[in-house]
């Protein structure tokens, strides 16, 4: 167990929807990481924040964005969704902004189906 | 701009016998390597990381990996493999570009250990 909670674990939804996939930090953890995992194109960051602000973009959707509460509790919208949306994101964690060679602690994951 | 290439996207392999899964990096500026590895239906867990020092490190489960600068190469290898260890395997290089830390992953190795 990494301490590093996602719900919900599945999601089932249609296209053209939105929908929200929830994050909460290890205890003391300031950065929050957004993934994308998906068949064709392997795993990818999507967004990073630090402590409440948006501190690094990665390969993120204009129809995806994220924020992260003063809770450190992070939430990822998907909306106008698509087929090719589906996927297994993760989030991940770590103590500080971006010091080279942190480890990522990873959460379990949300599975994304859309139909 | 950084890359990671895993070789070989699926490496079956007997009981007990002994397994290398290869990574090779592209990158122009200092590099830290890790090793993630993912169980069915499970996040991310970290096997190791290479941040400075000696090139030969030790992780969990018995796994180590050799970091060689001239060949850009980061292999995993493990002496004598178990059911248990049967995942997919992430090699992830982070560096410091674009103004943040970026971790890049590669495409992932599937590791099926059969009886």
């Amino acid at each position: 167990d990494s301490g590093v909670t996602q719900t919900p674990k599945h999601l089932i939804t249609a296209t053209g929807q939105r929908v929200t996939l929830r994050c909460s930090p290890r205890s003391g953890d300031l950065s929050v990481y957004w993934y994308q995992q998906s068949l064709d194109q392997g795993l990818q960051f999507l967004i990073q924040y630090y402590n409440g602000e948006e501190r690094a973009k990665g390969n993120i959707l204009e129809r995806f964005s994220a924020q992260q509460f003063p809770d450190l509790h992070s939430e990822l919208n998907l909306s106008s969704l698509e087929l090719g949306d589906s996927a297994l994101y993760f989030c991940a964690s770590s103590r500080g902004r971006d010091r080279v060679g942190t480890e990522q602690f990873f959460g379990p994951g949300t599975r994304l189906t859309v139909l | 701009a950084q890359s990671v290439t895993q070789l070989d996207s699926q490496v079956p392999v007997f009981e007990e016998a002994p397994v290398e899964l290869r990574c090779n990096y592209s990158s122009s500026v200092s590099v830290y390597l890790f090793w993630y590895v993912q169980y069915p239906n499970q996040g991310l867990q970290l096997l190791l990381k290479y941040l400075s020092g000696s090139t030969l490190v030790k992780g969990i489960n018995g796994f180590e990996a050799e970091f060689n600068k001239s060949q850009t190469s980061f292999h995993l290898r493990k002496p004598s493999v178990h059911i248990s260890d049967t995942a997919e395997y992430f090699c992830a290089v982070s560096s410091f570009s674009g103004g943040y830390n970026k971790l890049i992953f590669g495409a992932g190795t599937r590791l099926a250990v059969h009886p």
